[in-house]
């Protein structure tokens, strides 16, 4: 069946510094591919998207593009801000609307 | 404001004791759907609903029960909890329809404990 493996955590980075998140995925097709941040307390919220081979999602500085040869989906930000600590979700649907989330990975930034 | 709202947010209660987690959204979506959250394990799917008074089974049905008789709610239900069922739950929503892409609009979660 469709799973999807990110990073464990914590990552740990002080302010300003270059984040990465990995994520890679097995499907049995072409699924759709989301990032999913949860802060404190909160439920989880769309960061970006991406739905097909080759398209860059991207919003709040954070990007990641859908490599359909390595079947990952790696998230990245240049410069990370303290309001960034949060549990990250990489997820990807392939049937309707249903998601498959990876455990997700913690990011404290410090500043 | 567009929401997925759920109630009670803390629950705490006693191994057989039938509880229910109410879920309503205002976004006139079409499917709705229940996770539960575990560390290290993500979000897993309990059940969903792609329409009024049509419902499935997720990854991890068993112990629950949900219904959908009016487009915004889609309450979940525990007849007689137990303490494995003891974690952080959230109801979702989204438009329908056979995409892959349509962004998911989740409720601020409930957590639960079972003694």
């Amino acid at each position: 069946g469709d799973s999807v493996t990110q990073m464990e955590g914590p990552v740990t980075l002080s302010e300003e510094a270059f984040l990465t998140i990995n994520c890679t995925y097995t499907a049995t097709g072409y699924p759709s591919l989301f990032w999913y941040v949860q802060y404190p307390g909160e439920g989880l919220q769309l960061l970006l998207k991406a739905t097909k081979a080759d398209d860059k999602g991207s919003n709040k500085g954070f990007e990641a593009t859908y490599r359909k040869e390595t079947t990952s989906f790696h998230l990245e930000k240049g410069s990370v801000q303290v309001s960034d600590s949060a549990v990250y979700f990489c997820a990807l649907s392939e049937k309707g609307n249903k998601l498959v989330f990876g455990a997700g990975t913690i990011l404290r930034v410090k500043s | 404001e567009a929401q997925v709202t759920q109630n009670p947010r803390y629950l705490i209660t006693v191994t057989g004791k039938k509880l229910t987690v109410t879920c309503s959204q205002n976004m006139n979506h079409e499917y709705m759907s229940w996770y539960r959250q575990d560390p290290g394990l993500g979000l897993r799917q309990i059940y969903y609903s792609m329409n009024v008074e049509v419902t499935d089974k997720g990854d991890v049905p068993e112990g629950y029960k949900v219904s959908r008789k009016e487009k915004r709610n889609f309450p979940l239900i525990l007849e007689s909890p137990s303490p494995n069922q003891t974690s952080l739950y959230f109801c979702a929503s989204s438009f329908g329809g056979t995409n892959t892409y349509n962004e998911q609009f989740f409720g601020p979660g409930t957590r639960l404990t079972v003694l």
